[in-house]
């Protein structure tokens, strides 16, 4: 069974562009969660989806958004980008239950020059 | 949302074994705990999870205070492969099941 899987895996943007990160899970899961990974911070929680609905969402500006299709496969656009949102973007795909175990794609490296 | 705490580093010998601590003094009863493992430019894989008894699987086991207050993650036989940061992470059921991640235990493994 393929894995998760997240393109573009490099992005270089500059301040104020906008950016969308695309995620494809695992075949028959139902959840997209996305996380973010920087130095400073370590990996923090950005928001889930579940069925095309988003199911929860961490403590990150409206700046910060995503949408799931009903193919289960979802984007994540971040708007008027800023130096700090350069990070490793990752994505986790689960069959849909809150203790069902989440499987990580490989990640979009995002640098905003 | 309270986090684990985990030492920032370790070594092991290869083909010894490991043992990786880690501390959720604030874990709620229904809170699980997880353990992933994350090699350079990769995303984190999963190694395993247990919410009170101790588990097993072909990677690891995991050991969980009967208090539910800290837990260790065992590795039976370190090898070269196994160099990665392990990350102790709470799952938190109460608000649908996001991984609450600690800052993990970058681990090394000596031939």
């Amino acid at each position: 069974k393929a894995g998760v899987t997240q393109t573009p895996r490099y992005l270089i943007k500059t301040r104020g562009q906008q950016v969308t990160l695309s995620c494809s899970p695992i075949s028959g899961h139902r959840s997209v969660s996305w996380y973010q990974q920087t130095p400073g911070q370590g990996l923090q929680f950005l928001f889930e989806y579940f069925s095309e609905t988003q199911r929860n969402k961490g403590n990150f500006p409206g700046r910060f958004s995503g949408r799931q299709f009903s193919n289960s496969r979802s984007e994540m656009n971040v708007s008027t980008l800023e130096l700090g949102d350069s990070a490793l973007y990752l994505c986790a795909s689960r069959r849909g239950d809150t203790t069902d175990t989440q499987y990580f794609g490989p990640g979009t490296r995002l640098t905003v020059l | 949302d309270a986090k684990t705490t985990q030492p920032n580093s370790m070594e092991s010998n290869e083909e010894e074994p490991v043992h990786l601590p880690c501390n959720h003094s604030t874990i709620s009863g229904t809170d699980y705990i997880h353990w992933y493992r994350q090699l350079p430019s990769q995303g984190p894989e999963y190694v395993i999870h247990g919410l009170t008894s101790n588990v097993n699987n072909r990677m690891a086991s995991l050991a969980i205070a009967e208090d539910r207050k800290s837990s260790t993650l065992i590795l039976h036989r370190a090898t070269l492969r196994d160099a990665a940061v392990y990350y102790c992470i709470r799952l938190d059921y109460n608000q649908g099941g996001k991984l609450i991640f600690g800052q993990g235990t970058e681990l090394s493994v000596k031939p």
